[in-house]
C-alpha cells in the first residue's frame, strides 16, 4: 500500500541461524532506513542509507549487517542473534532533501522476528 | 541532540468527542515535525508534517496539528473521533541541520482507544 514491501512478514530463527530480511521500495526514493520496534520501547533507528551510502549506524551490534545494493533494495543480514533481538523490524524510505528539512518516510509492514 | 516526548501512554475518548494527542520536542534550529499512525500488525503511516508556514497543519483522515514554537509542542487533534481511529500514534522530529540521511527521532507513542 505504501510502496514499500518487506519479506518475510514473519520469521522464527534459532540463535545459530543466519537469515536475511529484505526491503524493496517502488517510490523512486534515494534514502532507506532500518528501524527496530520492541514492545514498550521507542522506535529505534538502526541504519540509514542515503544515495546507497551508509550515513548512520546507531551503535548496532555487529550481528546485524545491512546491505544496500541499489537505491530500491535494502537488506538486513542476521547471524547469531539473541532472544532480546526479537522485535518488529521496519524498513522505510524517503526522498532525502536535506536543504528542505527532509520529506516524510514511507514504512513497510515490517518483519516480525522471533529468536528462540 | 533532538528528542520527542509523548507524555501520555494511552488516551481514551468516546466516539464523536474531540481527540488530542500531545507531543513536545527539543531540537537545535528550526524543527521539522511529523505525525504517524500505526494500526495493528502494520507499519507506520504518515499523517501530516510541519516544515514551515502556517502553524495549523491539516493531514489525512481529518487530523490536524498545531505547531507552537513558544511551547515547543506539536499536538495532534481531531474534532470528532471515530472508533477506527483507535491505533498507536507517533510524533517525530528532525532538527534543521543540513545533514544527509533525514534522521528522525520518534516519541514513545500514544495508544488511542476510541469507544463507541
Amino acid at each position: 500500500e505504501t510502496g514499500v514491501t518487506q519479506t518475510p512478514r514473519h520469521l522464527v530463527m534459532g540463535m545459530t541461524n543466519k537469515k536475511s530480511l529484505k526491503c524493496e521500495q517502488h517510490l523512486g526514493h534515494n534514502a532507506m532506513y532500518w528501524y527496530k520496534q520492541s514492545a514498550k520501547k521507542p522506535l529505534e533507528l538502526m541504519f540509514v542509507y542515503s544515495l546507497e551510502e551508509r550515513v548512520e549506524n546507531n551503535s548496532v551490534p555487529s550481528r546485524f549487517s545491512p546491505e544496500c545494493p541499489n537505491s530500491s533494495h535494502l537488506f538486513l543480514h542476521l547471524h547469531t542473534l539473541q532472544p532480546e533481538d526479537s522485535a518488529l523490524y521496519l524498513c522505510a524510505s524517503s526522498q532525502d532533501l536535506p536543504e528542505r528539512g527532509g520529506n516524510e518516510q514511507f514504512f513497510g509492514p515490517g518483519t516480525r522476528l522471533t529468536v528462540l | 541532540a533532538q528528542s520527542v516526548a509523548q507524555p501520555e501512554d494511552q488516551v481514551n475518548v468516546a466516539e464523536g468527542n474531540p481527540l488530542t494527542v500531545k507531543c513536545t520536542y527539543s531540537v537545535s534550529g528550526n524543527p521539522y515535525l511529523f505525525w504517524y499512525v500505526q494500526y495493528p500488525n502494520r507499519g507506520l503511516q504518515f499523517l501530516l508534517k510541519y516544515i514551515t508556514g502556517d502553524n495549523l497543519v491539516k493531514g489525512s483522515y481529518g487530523f490536524e496539528a498545531e505547531f507552537n514554537k513558544s511551547q515547543t509542542s506539536f499536538h495532534l487533534k481531531k474534532p470528532s473521533a471515530l472508533v477506527s481511529d483507535s491505533a498507536l500514534y507517533f510524533c517525530a522530529v528532525r532538527g534543521g541541520i543540513k545533514a544527509a540521511g533525514n534522521k528522525l527521532t520518534f516519541g514513545g507513542g500514544t495508544r488511542v482507544l476510541v469507544k463507541p
